[in-house]
């Protein structure tokens, strides 16, 4: 079935540095790409998006890139923050039965040191 | 921002017994979700609803039911649990108008013995 693949399942960086993380999915209908942070014992909130009709889209100090026709996408953290430590998740839309889902990926433990 | 809230937040339940989380969110979204997390797993999608009396199975349903009773309230049944059903349970909503974009409730841990 339609998966999204996490490459990176821990990475660690100097604070300033950049971090990046690579996601990749096999359901060629998928339009939707969006990131998720969840910091230590928290929830998951979103932190940023890209739809298919775009290759880059930026946020502060944030960047999604995407490359439809390898089917990957990326999350880069720049001057990284020691905030910025927490659990990153990328997902992509599936269509399910009546409409449309999210089906993620496993997860990225970013650990930024001083 | 959506505010979706969950209870209990903690639950520690026998194998066997059932077991009911509920979830409530207060935007008026149609869409709603349960997920569960794991290790080496992500979130995967258990059930899912578009609306008051609707629930759709996801990736992993064996072992769950779901009811939403109203716009408002969409809960995750184990009728019969069981200890790989140990997990963090989370649920989210999103509107169907901009149905891609979730917000998620603050978690159940659920440990079955």
């Amino acid at each position: 079935g339609e998966k999204v693949e996490q490459h990176e399942s821990t990475l660690s960086v100097r604070e300033g540095d950049s971090a990046v993380i690579n996601c990749t999915y096999t359901d060629t209908a998928s339009s939707y790409f969006p990131w998720y942070k969840q910091e230590a014992g928290k929830s998951l909130h979103f932190v940023i998006d890209i739809r298919s009709n775009v290759d880059r889209k930026q946020s502060q100090r944030l960047i999604v890139l995407l490359d439809k026709k390898a089917k990957r996408f990326s999350l880069h953290i720049t001057a990284t923050q020691p905030e910025d430590s927490a659990i990153y998740f990328c997902a992509a839309s599936r269509y399910y039965q009546g409409g449309r889902a999210l089906i993620f990926g496993t997860g990225t433990t970013v650990s930024v040191s001083p | 921002e959506a505010a979706v809230t969950q209870s209990p937040r903690n639950k520690v339940a026998v194998t066997g017994g059932k077991v009911t989380l509920s979830c409530n969110q207060t935007n008026n979204h149609n869409n709603m979700y349960w997920y569960r997390q794991d290790t080496g797993h992500g979130l995967r999608l258990i059930h899912y609803s578009y609306g008051a009396g609707s629930t759709e199975k996801g990736d992993i349903p064996d072992g769950y039911k779901a009811s939403r009773p109203s716009q408002e309230n969409f809960s995750l049944i184990l009728e019969l649990a069981t200890p790989s059903q140990t997990s963090v349970y989370f649920c989210a909503s999103g509107d169907a108008v901009h149905q891609d974009t979730q917000y998620f409730g603050p978690g159940t841990r659920l440990l079955v013995l």
